[in-house]
């Protein structure tokens, strides 16, 4: 099942503050994040692979908490190179086929000066 | 330079004849998968394969066919394309070996079926 990412859009202006969620129905052992930008090929931001475990890329950083089947990902501050559309993908068995990712339909993130 | 290569870049064809999408990395990466992407849909994952000879289903497999006879080529073949083929089609290898599974996308391939 494809992972459900919410808010679809988002606009902010520069230095403010934004958060999209991603949720499964099913249990999740991993998540990852990209970012694809406009007429480009999506972008690999980060992986995380235990509950609760937090990263972060540049001002943007993630959660995610198995035992409620979601992650988050937070930019903060942000700058007019954040926008783009982030997806979320998750594998398919715990067995580790990281590589049989399911990608959400994606939150499109409009950074404004 | 380490890159994933797709060609063509763009293609328009019509309804039934055969065509192959090539899809190459210098990465030596194991894992090589093809997505497509439609607006409003995300990415789907339409076949990816673990090794030479090795390949599996995505979640949109239909109308598709793949290979994997050496390792850093991964052709995508539609044998007799439909215009609901007509997408943006992605290639991806996966660095397996540092723990990060990053996937790195090759540049895309917008197809147009008539």
């Amino acid at each position: 099942q494809q992972p459900v990412q919410s808010p679809q859009a988002v606009i902010l202006r520069e230095g403010e503050d934004a958060v999209i969620n991603c949720s499964s129905s099913k249990a999740l052992y991993s998540v990852h994040w990209y970012r694809q930008k406009h007429g480009e090929a999506p972008v690999f931001l980060m992986i995380l692979l235990k509950g609760g475990e937090q990263k972060g890329h540049d001002k943007i950083s993630a959660s995610f908490n198995e035992k409620k089947q979601q992650s988050s990902l937070y930019l903060t501050a942000s700058q007019l190179s954040y926008s783009g559309t982030y997806f979320c993908g998750t594998p398919g068995t715990s067995g580790g086929s990281n590589y049989k990712l399911t990608f959400g339909k994606g939150t499109l993130l409009t950074v404004n000066p | 330079e380490a890159q994933v290569t797709q060609n063509p870049r763009y293609l328009i064809t019509v309804t039934g004849k055969k065509l192959t999408v090539t899809c190459s990395q210098n990465m030596n990466h194991e894992y090589m998968s093809w997505y497509r992407q439609d607006p409003g849909l995300g990415l789907r994952q339409i076949y990816y394969s673990m090794n030479v000879e090795v390949t599996d289903k995505g979640d949109v497999p239909e109308g598709y066919k793949v290979s994997r006879k050496e390792k850093r080529n991964f052709p995508l073949i539609l044998e007799s394309p439909s215009p609901n083929q007509t997408s943006l089609y992605f290639c991806a290898s996966t660095d397996g070996t540092s723990g990060r599974n990053e996937q790195f996308f090759g540049p895309g391939t917008r197809l147009t079926v008539l």
